[in-house]
């Protein structure tokens, strides 16, 4: 069965740290990755996602991960981060090629706190 | 604005009964989804619908019921037969089956008594 792998479940930075927040994920057929973020007081929302192509993606407001398929890792990256990036992160996954793409399996989520 | 309705927000109901958790798109999606949440464990998928009419099992469909009569409006049902309901309940929408959940409602808090 997929499963989502987050491992960092609370972070804490100053504001101007750089940011990496882990997602593995355990599937052995085609899939497609995302990270959802729920900023505080707001609905879950879709940061970035990857289909194919360039295993580099970007996603809104400065965010960026890269698809490694050796290492079956998405992980999520931002250079500096900001007092208004403290959110809760999701990485999720879904069968490419699946009967229900759609079908997302999610991490546990990170917990990122920003400390101005 | 579009978007995804849940009601109520916070939900007390006592254990045995069973109890309809409210979801409402006015984005005119097909496809509605069901998620639960619990803490250290992300959203697990209860049920989703692809279309009118039509409904499948998620990942922990055990002691849960919904129906899709009308494209709008997707309820869960909590019957007595889940053997641990209190958790936070997600629905979720999207455009259309094929793609992944695209807006998500604020949550309904269900605990049990």
């Amino acid at each position: 069965a997929q499963s989502v792998s987050q491992h960092n479940h609370h972070v804490i930075l100053s504001e101007a740290a750089s940011l990496e927040l882990g997602c593995n994920y355990s599937y052995g057929g085609t899939v497609n990755l995302f990270w959802y973020v729920q900023y505080p007081g707001q609905h879950l929302q879709l940061l970035l996602k990857y289909f194919s192509g360039d295993p580099l993606v970007k996603g809104i407001k400065g965010f960026e991960a890269e698809f490694i398929k050796s290492k079956f890792s998405f992980n999520l990256r931002k250079p500096s981060v900001q007092w208004s990036d403290t959110a809760e992160y999701f990485c999720a996954v879904n069968d490419r090629y699946g009967g229900a793409t759609n079908k997302l399996i999610f991490g546990t989520g990170t917990l990122l706190a920003v400390q101005p | 604005d579009g978007g995804i309705t849940q009601s109520p927000k916070y939900l007390f109901r006592k254990e045995g009964q069973n109890v309809t958790l409210s979801c409402e798109q006015n984005l005119n999606h097909d496809a509605m989804y069901w998620y639960r949440q619990d803490p250290g464990q992300g959203l697990r998928l209860i049920y989703y619908s692809q279309i009118v009419n039509d409904f499948q099992k998620g990942d922990i469909a055990e002691g849960y019921s919904v129906s899709r009569e009308k494209k709008e409006s997707f309820p869960l049902t909590v019957t007595s037969a889940q053997k641990n309901p209190t958790a936070f309940y997600l629905c979720a929408s999207s455009i259309s089956q094929g793609i992944q959940p695209q807006h998500f409602g604020d949550g309904t808090r269900l605990s049990i008594l």
